[in-house]
């Protein structure tokens, strides 16, 4: 499978704890965009990759979150002191620079009790 | 305040019903980006449309620049076509920070 996967695709973690989601894209993309999605939402934008700079921030990542693409290539999503309202499908999605298709993971649900 | 609006929300249908779902943007777009989200969270790309109208299948998505304006058409709609469809607008050159819709959650009964 050459898509865009997403580690662990559910969660469950207690209140306080750190929780880190890991996204491999297509290979060849050197754009890669994570977005939080709540139930009966559409998916909201938190942040986007150029190879391993991260070149835009949502003011919805809050100091708890932190994202990494270390080597242009997986990213890793961070959740640290987790609140029950981070309860929500974390999507990770990437594409070319200057493409116009954009291929989505299958997203990681987060539940936090 | 969203900048994308979908509708109808929430939309029943029987099959073989011609179905239609509508998307209106506020701001300027490159493209405009129609989704499918099935129960599980997956999304797969249907449609990235600048111009005109677009045909795979039994879906067409058409848009209307000057109007802001897109829809999504399902022909001879079935069981299977029951998902969320979300519209996405794409405002800069790439596939910059897509800004989406909340979804239209169709369910076409048998």
């Amino acid at each position: 499978d050459t898509g865009v996967s997403q580690d662990p695709r559910h969660k469950i973690t207690k209140r306080g704890q750190n929780v880190t989601f890991r996204c491999d894209p297509i290979s060849e993309h050197n754009r890669l965009y994570w977005y939080r999605q709540t139930l009966g939402q559409g998916p909201e934008f938190l942040t986007y990759f150029q190879n391993e700079a991260q070149l835009e921030k949502s003011r919805l990542l809050s100091d708890r979150f932190s994202a990494e693409r270390p080597k242009g290539s997986f990213s890793t999503l961070e959740i640290q002191r987790t609140e029950q309202g981070d309860s929500a499908m974390y999507l990770c999605a990437s594409s070319l620079q200057g493409g116009n298709t954009i291929y989505f993971g299958e997203g990681s649900w987060l539940t936090v009790v | 305040k969203n900048e994308v609006e979908q509708s109808p929300q929430n939309l029943t249908a029987q099959e073989g019903e011609f179905i239609t779902i509508n998307c209106s943007y506020s701001v300027g777009i490159s493209a405009l980006h129609w989704l499918q989200q099935h129960p599980g969270g997956g999304i797969v790309s249907l449609f990235m449309l600048s111009s005109g109208k677009k045909k795979h299948g039994r879906l067409i998505a058409t848009i209307n620049i000057q109007e802001k304006h897109s829809s999504l058409h399902i022909t001879a709609s079935h069981p299977r076509d029951s998902a969320v469809y979300i519209c996405a607008a794409q405002l800069g050159g790439g596939a910059d920070g897509l800004t989406f819709g909340k979804g239209t959650h169709l369910i076409i009964q048998p």
